[in-house]
């Protein structure tokens, strides 16, 4: 397709449990963006790649998280020893430049148990 | 901490109503951007703006940038049901590489 897709769309896992989370940006995309979204918020800045560094990970919320995009086009947030509080929609976004608009995908919605 | 403040949080009006969202900051934006988010879906952009005063008009919908550049509002005239959604502001401060700071939303219903 021509828009951002994440992959699993929805994602049950057990407390301690690892996950990683897919994102394929729309094709000659260089900046990649994550973000989380709690339940009845806004989208929350996680981190952020362009092409295959990741410039900006200040928003992880601990070092159990982790992204990397080492073919600057395909990412992957993985999450170590999962929390409850990790329980959340994941969204992706990807854009021609870190200028222009960024397109989202429809998220990754993460339940832990 | 850059914070962006949106209100309100929530909205249930009747159809042919008009209303406004706001959204504030006490830092200066490089841009900022509306958008909207139906369930189980990603945001849409609706509008980017990026001069200070600056209005733009999307069909119904109204966009207005602060001349300071602080702060937006989203004006809906005559709402109909099919605004239903989450509506998002989300700021772009200079050199922070794309990084959006969004607003907590507003969840608008138009009851028919």
């Amino acid at each position: 397709g021509a828009g951002v897709s994440q992959s699993p769309r929805y994602k049950v896992a057990k407390r301690g449990q690892d996950v990683a989370l897919r994102c394929d940006p729309i094709s000659g995309h260089v900046s990649l963006f994550w973000y989380q979204q709690a339940l009845g918020q806004g989208p929350e800045f996680l981190t952020y790649f362009q092409n295959e560094a990741q410039l900006d990970k200040s928003g992880l919320p601990s070092d159990r998280f982790f992204a990397e995009r080492p073919e600057g086009s395909v990412s992957t947030l993985k999450i170590q020893r999962t929390q409850q509080e990790d329980s959340a929609v994941y969204l992706c976004a990807s854009s021609l430049s870190s200028e222009q608009p960024q397109h989202f995908g429809d998220g990754t919605r993460l339940s832990i148990l | 901490t850059q914070l962006l403040e949106q209100s309100p949080q929530f909205l249930s009006i009747q159809e042919g109503e008009n209303l406004t969202v706001y959204c504030n900051s006490s830092s200066v934006f490089s841009s900022l951007q509306w958008y909207r988010q139906e369930p189980g879906e990603g945001p849409v952009l609706l509008v980017t703006v990026v001069t200070g005063g600056e209005v733009k008009k999307l069909k119904r919908l109204t966009f207005q940038f602060g001349d300071a550049r602080k702060d937006s509002s989203l004006h809906i005239t005559a709402a109909q049901p099919g605004d239903t959604g989450l509506y998002l502001c989300a700021g772009e401060y200079p050199n922070q590489g794309g990084k959006l700071i969004f607003g907590q939303g507003t969840e608008l219903s138009v009851k028919p």
